[in-house]
């Protein structure tokens, strides 16, 4: 298996524009989730889905934020307009919970920089 | 509130013994895992236990006492790849897992 793709892996863009990272979850993988790793606040969840429907939202920071899960192969999160303080690594993650286990798979991550 | 506590940094020697203690108050509990993540690179899994006691898997191993929120990651026979960032993470129900702030391993010669 693959596991969790990300794209782009790194990200340079100037304050205001637009920004869009992308994952694809392991196969079979029901639930994905989105977080968000900077220095001062650590690894952070931002928003999950279970079978392509967000659960729970509420560590996204503010309206500027938004995700999709259009089918169970294709996450989005999307910046717009982008803030200098949003610079960091977004991570992807998928788990199954026919693991037993809860744990979760991440992808190498999307290093953000917004100048 | 949601607070998981780790130290920020340690160092210890090539082929020592090092414990990393986590301590933590969640509003629910599901289980407590660690994850190392070297710099650069993603979280992996290394350990989850959701019973009190202790889960040993080769070079590491993991404990959890349930009352009195506290955790420990016991890595053996350091190496020098051993040198990563330690997360304690805790699964609070509804597949949410709040992470722990990290604890920096340095492995020394």
């Amino acid at each position: 298996d693959a596991g969790v793709i990300q794209s782009p892996r790194h990200e340079v863009t100037e304050m205001g524009q637009e920004v869009t990272l992308r994952c694809k979850p392991i196969s079979g993988h029901d639930y994905l989730f989105w977080y968000r790793q900077t220095m001062m606040r650590g690894l952070e969840l931002l928003i999950y889905f279970n079978n392509n429907v967000p659960i729970d939202d509420s560590g996204m920071p503010e309206d500027r934020f938004s995700a999709k899960m259009p089918n169970a192969s294709f996450s989005t999160l999307k910046i717009q307009p982008s803030e200098p303080r949003d610079s960091a690594v977004y991570f992807c993650a998928s788990r199954t919970p026919s693991g037993g286990t809860d744990t979760q798979y991440f992808g190498p991550g999307t290093r953000l920089t917004v100048l | 509130g949601q607070n998981i506590d780790q130290p920020t940094e340690m160092t210890a020697t090539e082929g020592a013994i090092v414990q990393i203690n986590c301590t933590y108050q969640t509003s629910g509990f599901n289980g407590l895992f660690w994850y190392q993540q070297h710099a650069g690179e993603a979280p992996t899994f290394l350990s989850y236990n959701v019973l009190d006691g202790l889960e040993e898997k080769g070079r590491f191993s993991s404990f959890l006492s349930r009352s009195k929120g506290y955790s420990y990651l016991l890595l053996k026979e350091l190496q020098m790849k051993d040198s990563a960032s330690y997360l304690c993470a805790v699964s609070t129900g509804g597949f949410k897992t709040i992470f722990g702030a990290g604890t920096r391993l340095f492995v020394k010669a």
